[in-house]
């Protein structure tokens, strides 16, 4: 089976950096995707880790450690907008179809 | 920018009572997702289509659920008959077949079963 581990909440400072973790339980995948969603709205797409190592998009990173069964996204300068839940998501590497499966979330809280 | 549509947006239906929900994904996207999120959690996937053919309905309860994709393009999830329990947001999702890590949402259907 599989099971994602995030930390249900996070709090950080405007302008400050933030590193929100994901652990992973898994035989195998074929890698890491993180979503963010604000209150009432839909997940959107942030970043996909299919290697090890750091992937860089702006303000903000995702890396993936295969070995370690641990991810992480990585907010820099923290903006007030940044407030949202923030899911990883991995697809196990299964026999046939193998859909997206969510962490529970972690809602990230930006305090001025 | 493309978006994929969805409604109703908010729908109020009682117990026993048929719903239904509208999915139109984005142009050239060939799979479709069907996702319910209860607050507090990450979306759990219902059904998956690829093009009309359902490749993933392993969570969809089908004594009440069914979703059709009859052209392979937009999509229809029905609930009959609602329960208390369906109360949730339900989300449509769409990628290229070649990458479904990179899923685009709709903006949800808030039902509310009373």
């Amino acid at each position: 089976g599989q099971s994602l581990e995030q930390p249900s909440e996070v709090t950080a400072v405007e302008g400050a950096i933030v590193q929100i973790n994901c652990t992973y339980q898994t035989s195998g995948f074929y890698g890491l995707s993180w979503y963010q969603q604000h209150d009432g709205g839909a997940p959107t797409f942030l970043s996909y880790n299919a290697l090890d190592g750091l992937e860089e998009t702006g303000r903000f990173s995702s890396f993936l450690s295969r070995s370690d069964s641990y991810g992480y996204l990585l907010l820099q300068e923290l903006q007030m907008k940044d407030s949202a839940s923030y899911f990883c998501a991995v697809r196990p590497r299964n026999s046939g179809n193998t859909p997206l499966v969510f962490g529970k979330g972690t809602r990230l809280s930006v305090i001025a | 920018e493309a978006e994929v549509a969805q409604s109703p947006r908010y729908k109020i239906t009682e117990k026993s009572q048929a719903v239904a929900f509208w999915c139109d994904p984005i142009s050239g996207h060939a799979t479709l997702y069907w996702y319910r999120q209860i607050l507090g959690q990450g979306p759990e996937l219902l059904v998956q289509f690829q093009d009309e053919s359902v490749v993933d309905d392993s969570q969809l309860p089908k004594d009440r659920f069914s979703a059709e994709r009859l052209k392979g393009v937009d999509s229809t999830l029905k609930i009959q008959p609602a329960e208390l329990g369906d109360s949730a947001m339900y989300l449509c999702a769409s990628s290229l077949a070649g990458t479904p890590y990179e899923q685009y949402f709709g903006p949800g259907t808030r039902l509310t079963v009373t």
